[in-house]
């Protein structure tokens, strides 16, 4: 099964780009989901397969997959930006098939 | 609209039971996989379980043996049924959808439901 690793935390000044990774063994060979959750909120979903981006979430969200490493990558980060995120494998071998990184706090000085 | 809103949850002492609601809207529970997630205090998401829609289950480890999913396709509402509760199930507890094709993802959440268990 998988293990997601992400960095606990990410710091970025306004304007500039934020770049947060999930890394896993392989990680390439599966589809990564990422979930924006803001304080006190339910998570959403703002990068799915990858790199695929849902209609309401600004271009500025991006994503990609290589090798051992997952990233969301956000350019020109805005204050309303800051929020905690989680990437997510969906293992169909697996027992458990539902597998969340740990989730990394994007700050915005 | 798709509309996922949860009740239950509440403040239970270790040892006891509680059950959990998630009434879906604009979608069937019955033809989706559907999910719970929890989330401690502070903590990150943690899976906790899912049913099929052919109505296969799983469960997570901290679970199995005392957490049950079920749904009911005439309410189109899914359930959570957790027993014999302790300290560390604590959380917040959200459904959610789960879709897609060879990656599933959780396209839609309720609004959580808070779970204590303290005595």
């Amino acid at each position: 099964s998988h293990i997601l690793t992400q960095p606990p935390s990410v710091s970025v000044a306004p304007g500039e780009t934020a770049s947060i990774t999930c890394g896993a063994a392989n990680i390439e060979l599966k589809g990564v989901n990422w979930y924006q959750q803001k304080s006190g909120q339910a998570p959403a979903f703002v990068i799915y397969y990858d790199s695929a981006r849902p209609s309401h979430v600004p271009a500025r969200f991006s994503g990609s997959n290589s090798g051992n490493t997952a990233t969301l990558t956000i350019s020109r980060v805005e204050a309303g930006d800051e929020a905690d995120y989680y990437c997510q494998v969906w293992n169909s071998t697996s027992d458990h098939p539902v597998v969340f990184g740990g989730g990394t706090k994007l700050t915005v000085l | 609209e798709v509309q996922l809103v949860q009740t239950g949850g509440g403040l239970i002492q270790p040892g006891g039971s509680l059950r959990l609601s998630c009434a879906a809207s604009g979608f069937t529970v019955g033809g989706n996989y559907m999910s719970w997630v929890r989330q401690a205090p502070g903590r990150g998401l943690e899976w906790v379980s899912f049913i099929s829609g052919e109505g296969k289950t799983a469960y997570g480890d901290s679970v199995k043996g005392r957490f049950s999913i079920s749904r009911d396709k005439s309410t189109n509402t899914l359930y959570l049924r957790m027993n014999s509760l302790r300290a560390e199930d604590t959380a917040v507890y959200y459904c959610a959808r789960l879709y897609g094709g060879d990656s599933l993802l959780f396209d839609y959440w309720g609004q959580g439901a808070l779970v204590t268990v303290s005595s």
